[in-house]
């Protein structure tokens, strides 16, 4: 069955890029009915949603990250990527990624598939 | 974007008894095809999410059927009919209409 695995620094400084990966593994990226995720959760908060990107590399993401996030997919590796520029305390969550997969019968999409999420600290 | 508000923030619940719990959303996530497209989500301590009732009122594959998901347009209603250990946790809702995809604040069950 699908698994999904972030990976990346759980410590980055203030101003800096945060940079995670999510390996995706038992199944391909590049089938056409899902789309790949990433939500965070910051410490003693709710899910939040961040963005999101097609096989092909149409990405959508959370407009209060507007121009600080870059996501991208590399179907060859079986990954994909999230970029978040000049980070603050307030970026301090657990990322998860995670396989929007399409209902074909409802035409809706759903959250199947979750890795087990990263924690990524903001401080000097 | 879509407000997704949730009541009530925890509940404690006796085991064996049922539970309930609301979310709001400040748009009717009604579609076209006749589907709420609204989703609901366990978090589990610990563990990751995991997806319990699609488009409103779907139990999700291998969900106990103790779980039940009501309501359409901006109202709606997660139920556990006999609330057992293993369900505690933070229950969101999740509005799947349009991006930016949005959560509610939770419900944090306890036993």
């Amino acid at each position: 069955h699908l698994q999904l695995q972030e990976s990346g620094p759980g410590l980055v400084k203030p101003s800096e890029t945060l940079s995670l990966t999510c390996t995706v593994s038992g199944g391909s990226m590049s089938s056409g009915d899902s789309y790949w995720d990433w939500i965070r959760q910051p410490p003693g908060k709710g899910l939040e949603w961040v963005g999101s990107t097609s096989y092909s590399g149409i990405t959508f993401h959370s407009p209060s990250l507007d121009s600080r996030i870059t996501m991208s997919v590399d179907t060859s590796k079986n990954h994909f990527s999230l970029r978040l520029t000049s980070v603050t305390a307030a970026d301090t969550a657990a990322y998860y990624c995670a396989r929007r997969l399409l209902d074909s019968q409802q035409l809706a999409y759903f959250f199947d598939s979750w890795g087990q999420g990263i924690l990524v600290t903001v401080s000097s | 974007d879509v407000v997704m508000t949730q009541t009530p923030l925890s509940l404690t619940v006796a085991p064996g008894e049922p539970a309930s719990m609301s979310c709001r959303s400040s748009q009717s996530l009604l579609h076209g095809s006749g589907n709420n497209y609204l989703d609901w989500y366990l978090h589990k301590p610990g563990q990751s999410p995991q997806l319990l009732i699609h488009l409103g009122s779907n139990r999700a594959s291998g969900v106990p059927d103790r779980f039940s998901g009501s309501g359409s347009g901006t109202n709606f209603t997660l139920q556990i009919s006999r609330v057992e250990a293993e369900d505690v946790g933070s229950y969101y809702c999740m509005q799947a209409l349009e991006t930016p995809l949005t959560f509610g604040g939770g419900t944090k069950v306890a036993i």
